[in-house]
């Protein structure tokens, strides 16, 4: 069983298209992480939330933590071909090591 | 500032081979991490290491073994190669396992 779920999978839209990408668990975190990885690229980190029903916004990107920090999301607005890439999110567990949790990531493709 | 860098970025070996990967983290990096990423199981994380010693570890057999030297350069290693294998092994640094992590691109392993 996978402790971050990330839904969905794939996705395929038209450029323009908002979208919005799920990371869930069943264990609370002190922190989530959100990262975009290109083919042929390690991730690269866009946002770290920490507090329970934190929003932050990077451009079109909307970050959301869960209330009870045990989920997040994230919503693009007007999709761009720019933003095809994998979506991971990464957590770390409240009470446990500072080793991050990755979910298997959501594959985001943007047509122009 | 230079990136994490890693090399080989390519690799093909046949099983029960060994191969050593290496990582150069960011100028002044002292935490190095490793993880393992394939399509099935995303991103799991090997190992760490912080001033040559190796911090926390993951739930890798232990045919996966590391090290760091004191330039905080990293290496991993592994022994009798199985198709399991195959993956794309990215390294991660940061100023300590709490902080940001920089990934580098990755070697991607293929064992035929």
């Amino acid at each position: 069983t996978q402790l971050l779920e990330q839904s969905p999978q794939f996705l395929s839209i038209q450029e323009g298209e908002n979208l919005t990408v799920y990371c869930n668990s069943s264990s609370v975190f002190s922190s989530l992480q959100w990262y975009r990885q290109e083919p042929g690229e390690g991730p690269v980190l866009l946002v770290t939330v920490v507090t329970g029903g934190e929003v932050k916004k990077l451009k079109r990107l909307t970050f959301q933590f869960g209330d009870a920090r045990k989920d997040s999301s994230l919503h693009i607005t007007a999709a761009q071909p720019g933003d095809t890439g994998l979506y991971l999110c990464a957590g770390v567990r409240s009470g446990g090591s500072y080793i991050p949790t990755f979910g298997r990531g959501t594959s985001l493709i943007v047509h122009p | 500032k230079a990136g994490v860098t890693q090399t080989p970025r390519y690799l093909i070996k046949t099983r029960g081979q060994q191969v050593t990967l290496s990582c150069s983290p960011i100028s002044g990096h002292r935490s190095v991490s490793w993880y393992q990423q394939t399509p099935g199981q995303g991103l799991q994380f090997l190992f760490e290491y912080f001033s040559e010693t190796q911090r926390n570890k993951g739930n890798f057999p232990g045919r996966f073994s590391g090290r760091q030297f004191s330039n905080s350069r990293s290496e991993m290693n592994v022994s009798t190669l199985e198709l399991g294998d195959s993956a794309l092994y990215l390294c991660a640094s940061s100023l300590d396992m709490a902080e940001t992590q920089y990934f580098g691109p990755g070697t991607r392993l293929l064992v035929l």
